[in-house]
């Protein structure tokens, strides 16, 4: 099964900071790469799919990037709405894994 | 509007049966391959099942196989997730995740609410 690894586990920083979450997989997935959010007591939210594509709604100050092994997701300026959990998934093999997450959280 | 609405989560004994349920609405069902997805008490998530559009293509995570079956009704719109030998570590809010219809790509582009499963004694 591919794992995925993604850091840092937690990040704390504050409105207007530019933020950074890196996603390793075990083995070479192309761009088949989700970013999601998740809110305490709400369900997932795709941001980003096949690495780097926007997904409808979602605002432009989200960015994805990478290939093969290494991802990252960019928020270019973090703001109040943005403090979540944040999962990368793959999708290139059967099993659609995803990261432990990334917890963003007020400095 | 697309809409996933899960259901049939509960407490259950260690070693019970659960049958969990999703309705699907606003889109063509068929189309789409389905997901169950797991996330257990202040963890991650844990995709656990998938079925294509079909019925024809089914996968587990390795937790799970063994245990749990998923099928689907195109008649209902609905896919299940028929959970068997339910053990602590099963405890968790059950997502439903739906893949975009007709296009190369598998993300999860809308999720039910989840529903509560609790495996105690």
């Amino acid at each position: 099964d591919i794992q995925m690894t993604q850091s840092p586990p937690t990040l704390s920083a504050s409105e207007g900071d530019r933020v950074t979450i890196t996603c390793r997989a075990s083995q070479n997935i192309g761009r088949w790469l989700a970013w999601y959010q998740q809110k305490p007591g709400k369900a997932p939210k795709v941001l980003i799919y096949d690495a780097s594509y926007l997904k409808s709604g979602v605002p432009s100050r989200f960015s994805g990037s990478g290939s093969g092994t290494e991802f990252t997701l960019t928020i270019s300026s973090l703001q109040p709405d943005d403090f979540a959990t944040y999962y990368c998934q793959q999708y290139n093999s059967y099993s659609r894994t995803f990261g432990r997450g990334t917890k963003v959280q007020i400095k | 509007e697309v809409q996933l609405v899960e259901s049939g989560g509960g407490l259950v004994q260690p070693g019970g049966s659960l049958r969990l349920s999703c309705a699907a609405s606003g889109f063509t069902f068929s189309d789409s391959g389905m997901n169950w997805v797991r996330q257990a008490p202040g963890k991650g998530l844990e995709w656990i099942s998938y079925i294509s559009g079909s019925s024809s293509t089914k996968y587990f995570a390795d937790s799970v196989k063994g245990r749990f079956t998923i099928t689907r009704d195109s008649a209902k719109n609905s896919v299940y997730l028929e959970m068997n030998s339910l053990r602590a570590e099963d405890t968790a809010v059950y997502y439903c995740a739906r893949e975009p219809a007709w296009a190369a790509t598998a993300y999860f582009d809308y999720w039910g609410q989840g529903t509560l499963v609790t495996v105690s004694s």
